[in-house]
């Protein structure tokens, strides 16, 4: 059964700093792994998706990696503002006998606050 | 064009009485999932549908949920006898194809007093 963790819980940090977020996931079986954002009482957001055949990708400001042999993924948020204060959720698509996409696994997300 | 919409916004229902969630996806997707997000933990899934089947429903956690989409687009989620622990925000998600990106609607909040 595939699980995946995040840390830190939360994170809080001044405007402009840099900082990454981290997930792990015990299956390396994966079909592709997200990187969402969820603003308090909202749906989910997709920020970025990497393929499982790929190492990383950007947008913006986010850049994500990914690590399929270790089962980690890292998200890079660079001169972080204020509007970027969000829970930060990684989620894994698994893969099922026949080789297909199969459902979305969560981590339990990590709660960023960016000051002033 | 219009995104995942989900109905309604906020549920709150006593325990024991029977409800109803409603998704319409994305125009055209054929593939439809929902999850359950209980409060401080991320979403989880329940079920997933392509077309009008339920190709997977290894999520549900007991059988007083049930779920249908009969023509193949809008899925209820059904909740019999509810209790507080069903108490959750619930999540829609559709994609074009089985394999493709997922996208979100905003939830459900479901309460049960």
């Amino acid at each position: 059964k595939q699980e995946v963790t995040q840390i830190p819980a939360a994170l809080s940090v001044p405007e402009g700093e840099n900082l990454v977020l981290n997930c792990s996931f015990t299956d390396s079986a994966i079909y592709n792994l997200q990187w969402f954002r969820q603003d308090p009482g909202k749906g989910l957001t997709s920020l970025l998706l990497i393929q499982s055949s790929q190492r990383e990708q950007t947008s913006g400001r986010l850049n994500a990696s990914l690590d399929k042999s270790s089962g980690r993924s890292t998200l890079y948020i660079a001169a972080s503002q204020p509007g970027d204060s969000a829970t930060y959720l990684c989620a894994v698509r698994g893969v099922d006998s026949t080789g297909t996409a199969s459902k979305l696994t969560f981590g339990t997300g990590t709660r960023l606050q960016v000051t002033l | 064009g219009a995104g995942v919409s989900q109905t309604p916004s906020n549920k709150v229902t006593e325990k024991g009485k029977y409800v109803e969630l409603r998704c319409d996806p994305i125009s055209g997707h054929t593939a439809l999932y929902w999850y359950r997000q209980s409060l401080g933990q991320g979403p989880e899934f329940l079920i997933y549908f392509q077309g009008t089947g339920a190709a997977d429903d290894s999520g549900l956690p007991n059988d007083r949920f049930f779920a249908v989409r009969p023509e193949g687009s809008v899925s209820t989620l059904k909740i019999q006898r509810t209790e507080r622990g069903d108490s959750a925000v619930y999540l829609c998600a559709s994609s074009s194809t089985r394999s493709s990106e997922q996208y979100f609607g905003p939830g459900t909040r479901l309460t049960v007093t």
